[in-house]
């Protein structure tokens, strides 16, 4: 079955600290696609990156960095120098392969993130 | 390019009524699938369409159906509705199963 775990329930930093998400993940399946999520106080999920499991370069976007290793089941979240914009909610998601042209997102419970000034 | 699209944004309803939620997915996406967001079980998986024929489906009693348009948009309904069916509903589309998922501003419902 799978399972997505985010250990922190809520982090509260002030403004330009790095902060780290953590995500661990378990599946069965060899081939599976990882997501990050956030979402702000108007509800609407906001795609961040989605990564394969054959991938597992890391990934930097400007602040954000993605840390992808197989061997914890971990894919971890860094927001560097951390914004007052960044409070959200963010979300860890695993998909298996599309069998059969079906796709089914499994969520960790989320991580509230509070950027204070 | 426009996004993903939830009609209503919001709604209540009685208890036994049932509802109809509206999403349009983005421009080209043949993916659409539903969840349910909780303070207390978060985000659930619901169901999901492709190509008008609904692939997989999560664990929701009979009382949640869906159904997808040759245009792609998709319908969700939820019939005799209970109190616990309160919630935020979220479509998210994908250009095809597996890609990234684009999510709506969703539909909040309160049943009282």
């Amino acid at each position: 079955a799978q399972k997505v775990t985010q250990a922190q329930t809520e982090i509260s930093v002030v403004e330009k600290e790095d902060v780290t998400l953590d995500c661990v993940y378990e599946t069965r399946d060899t081939t599976y696609y990882l997501f990050w999520y956030k979402q702000p106080p108007s509800g609407e999920l906001v795609f961040l990156i989605r990564r394969n499991s054959f991938d597992e370069q890391n990934e930097i976007s400007g602040r954000y960095s993605w840390n992808f290793q197989k061997s914890t089941s971990s894919f971890n979240f860094t927001i560097t120098a951390s914004q007052v914009v960044d409070s959200a909610v963010y979300f860890c998601a695993l998909s298996e392969a599309a069998v059969q042209g079906a796709q089914k997102l499994v969520f960790g419970q989320g991580t509230r993130l509070t950027i204070n000034p | 390019k426009a996004g993903v699209t939830q009609t209503p944004r919001y709604l209540i309803k009685t208890r036994g009524q049932q509802v109809t939620l509206s999403c349009s997915p983005i421009s080209g996406h043949r993916s659409v699938s539903w969840y349910q967001q909780t303070p207390g079980q978060g985000l659930q998986f619901l169901f999901e369409y492709f190509s008008e024929t609904q692939r997989n489906k999560g664990n929701f009693p009979g009382r949640f159906s869906g159904r997808q348009f040759s245009n792609s948009r998709s319908e969700m309904n939820v019939s005799t509705l209970e109190l616990g069916d309160s919630a935020l509903y979220l479509c998210a589309s994908s250009l095809v199963p597996g890609r990234e998922a684009f999510f709506g501003q969703g539909t909040r419902l309160t049943v009282v």
